[in-house]
């Protein structure tokens, strides 16, 4: 079955250390996204890709990177620079076009041990 | 600015009662729009969308949606809930050629038996 993977389910971090978050979808999917989901603030787009070897930031980019190196995977570094990484990571892919639904992977939750 | 607005953050119902779940947004210009489902520690699904066309929208699980461009609307509606629809709802928009998808804060529908 097609469909977007993420991988930790559950992950911890300490101070001071970077993290990255794997997503891999086999939809065939150009465009790929990131969120961040806090509690009572829906969901904040932190970094997307229309395509390999490109992308834009977001609304909350600082403390995060990304790369595009494959068509089906975009994974998320969480660096040390993010002081406040507490938050449930959605990493969504969609086809290319504004009218194109996203469709989401299961997230992964990060903690500050 | 983009921006969506989900005006109950927690709405309580009865088994098989009807359910409406309010969303605004506001935009400078043409719009899709879209509602998702999230369960407990999973990602985001597609109830769904609003592209053209029919401003009444029907989707997944007997949900359906109404358009109402003069005053940017789209709320979510269910004649008759049951137990498993006790989830997280999120309204969604994008302008029209843009890449960035807007979500609301989300709406907690909480079934009662």
């Amino acid at each position: 079955d097609g469909g977007i993977t993420q991988s930790p389910k559950y992950l911890f971090r300490k101070e001071g250390q970077n993290v990255t978050l794997s997503c891999e979808q086999n939809l065939n999917h150009d465009a790929m996204y990131w969120y961040r989901q806090d509690p009572g603030q829906g969901l904040r787009l932190i970094y997307y890709s229309q395509i390999v070897n490109d992308f834009q930031k977001g609304d909350i980019a600082e403390g995060y990177s990304v790369s595009r190196e494959k068509k089906e995977s975009f994974p998320l570094t969480v660096t040390s620079a993010q002081k406040n990484p507490t938050a449930f990571y959605l990493c969504a892919s969609s086809m290319t076009g504004s009218n194109q639904p996203q469709h989401f992977g299961d997230g992964t939750r990060l903690s500050i041990l | 600015a983009q921006s969506v607005t989900q005006l109950d953050s927690q709405v309580p119902v009865f088994e098989e009662a009807p359910v409406e779940l309010r969303c605004n947004y506001s935009s400078s210009v043409s719009v899709y729009l879209f509602w998702y489902v999230q369960y407990p520690n999973q990602g985001l699904q597609l109830l769904l969308k609003y592209l053209s066309g029919s401003t009444l929208v029907k989707g997944i699980n007997g949900f359906e949606a109404e358009f109402n461009k003069s005053q940017t609307s789209f709320h979510l509606r269910k004649p008759s809930v049951h137990i498993s629809d006790t989830a997280e709802y999120f309204c969604a928009v994008r302008n029209q050629g843009a890449q960035k998808l807007v979500f609301g804060q989300g709406t907690r529908l909480t079934i009662n038996p």
